[in-house]
């Protein structure tokens, strides 16, 4: 089975800021898909970023931006230019690539970002 | 855009009761799912559906079953409702594909059994 471990609880950082949140998991299979998703306090969760683990480059979207290295089973979530709207649960998770997606995502247990303005 | 509704946000139920607890897409996802979300403990998967009528058990089934009558419902259904099934409980769906396809959530329901 595969696990998702996301060390920090909580983490906080002053508003324009750069933070980066941790992320390691543990798998024995080669093709698999990793993903950070975000929760408000609306609880709704958004898809901020995904990477395909054969992929050697690193997934950018706007200001959040991934390290995902595949042999340290790595990925981390970098946030750049931190607005107060980033406030929220983050939670990081694993997809195998085989079931088409069918058996579901592993999430790490999520990290509390503050944005101190 | 992609629409996964839960019927409810709040719930109070009494301890024994039976509870069911829905969840639409409008999208013709085949995948859907149930997680349950606790603070300290992330989301776990309780109950996925690939197809109608097929169900298949998460990490934590045990006190939950689920029914998949259409494609675009997914119940879960807690046949003898226990104070820790107190928790926050979120549907996702999402297409079948080799891809990184997204998987969408409800706002999700808040349940105290009481």
């Amino acid at each position: 089975a595969q696990t998702v471990t996301q060390s920090q609880p909580e983490m906080s950082v002053q508003e324009a800021e750069t933070v980066t949140l941790s992320c390691t998991y543990d798998t024995s299979e080669s093709d698999y898909y990793l993903f950070w998703y975000k929760q408000p306090p609306s609880r709704q969760m958004i898809l901020v970023i995904r990477q395909e683990a054969y992929k050697q480059q690193n997934a950018t979207e706007n200001r959040f931006s991934v390290n995902f290295q595949k042999a340290a089973k790595s990925f981390s979530l970098k946030i750049s230019d931190s607005q107060l709207g980033d406030a929220a649960m983050y939670f990081c998770a694993y997809r195998s690539a085989w079931k088409g997606g069918a058996d579901g995502l592993t999430f790490g247990k999520g990290t509390h970002l503050i944005i101190q303005p | 855009d992609v629409k996964v509704t839960q019927s409810s946000r709040y719930l109070v139920k009494r301890t024994g009761e039976k509870v069911f607890l829905e969840c639409v897409q409008d999208m013709d996802h085949e995948n859907m799912f149930w997680y349950r979300q606790d603070p300290g403990l992330g989301l776990r998967l309780i109950y996925f559906s690939y197809d109608v009528k097929m169900k298949e058990k998460g990490d934590i089934p045990e006190g939950y079953s689920v029914s998949r009558e259409k494609k675009e419902r997914f119940s879960l259904i807690l046949e003898s409702a226990s104070t820790n099934q107190t928790s926050m409980y979120l549907c996702a769906s999402s297409l079948v594909n080799r891809g990184p396809t997204e998987a969408f959530f409800g706002q999700g329901t808040r349940l105290t059994v009481v």
